[in-house]
């Protein structure tokens, strides 16, 4: 079975700081893996995905992400935080079965909060 | 209206009501899903729905029914639920091909059951 662990619920950078939002995973077959964001009141947005071209994956609003095999992890980052980056971040892996990825499992989500 | 959208935005039910939650997509995708997001709990997949017919049901009580009419539409009947199925429920859809399918999410329904 996949699951997905995201360490830290909360995390708090300043204005300009970078931001690193962990994600590590577990799966038995080599995966694809997303990170979604989720602003309030709004439904989730895909922010990146990894599907096995390049480890280092670029995401929309700056973000990118490094598929680490060894680590089993796939952490988020951003060199200098914005105010609007605020909001929840969601990882989340599936399998790649013949529809590819029907069956998304999520990590519990990471409160990601910009101080001026 | 683009993209995904869910009506109504909020509902408070008794635990003896029936409602419906509905889901419209207009993407020209071919898949559609229901999610739970309780909090401090990951993302629940409930059902999905490819071609309109369902292909998963992740163990969801029978009190929630899903209805899927055309690849457009998406409903949840809820009837007789519980204060612990308060939570926020999110409607998705993709096109459905092998590979690396999108999701795209809706802004949900916050379900209060009193």
């Amino acid at each position: 079975a996949q699951s997905v662990t995201q360490l830290g619920s909360h995390v708090s950078v300043s204005e300009g700081a970078l931001v690193l939002l962990r994600c590590n995973y577990s799966s038995s077959v080599p995966p694809y893996l997303f990170w979604y964001v989720q602003y309030p009141n709004q439904g989730l947005q895909l922010l990146l995905k990894y599907t096995s071209a390049a480890t280092l994956v670029k995401g929309i609003n700056g973000f990118e992400a490094e598929f680490k095999k060894s680590e089993t992890s796939f952490h988020l980052t951003k060199p200098s935080a914005h105010m609007r980056d605020a909001a929840e971040y969601f990882c989340a892996v599936s399998d790649r079965g013949v529809f590819g990825n029907e069956k998304l499992t999520f990590g519990t989500g990471t409160r990601l909060t910009i101080i001026p | 209206e683009t993209g995904v959208t869910q009506t109504p935005r909020h509902l408070v039910m008794g635990m003896t009501n029936k409602k419906s939650l509905k889901c419209e997509q207009h993407l020209g995708h071919n898949a559609m899903y229901w999610y739970k997001q309780s909090a401090k709990k990951p993302l629940e997949l409930m059902f999905v729905y490819s071609l309109e017919e369902r292909v998963e049901n992740n163990s969801v009580p029978s009190r929630f029914s899903p209805e899927c009419p055309n690849s457009s539409h998406l409903f949840l009947h809820l009837h007789t639920l519980q204060p612990e199925d308060s939570a926020l429920y999110l409607c998705a859809s993709s096109l459905r091909l092998a590979g690396v399918n999108e999701q795209f999410f809706g802004p949900g329904t916050r379900l209060t059951v009193l």
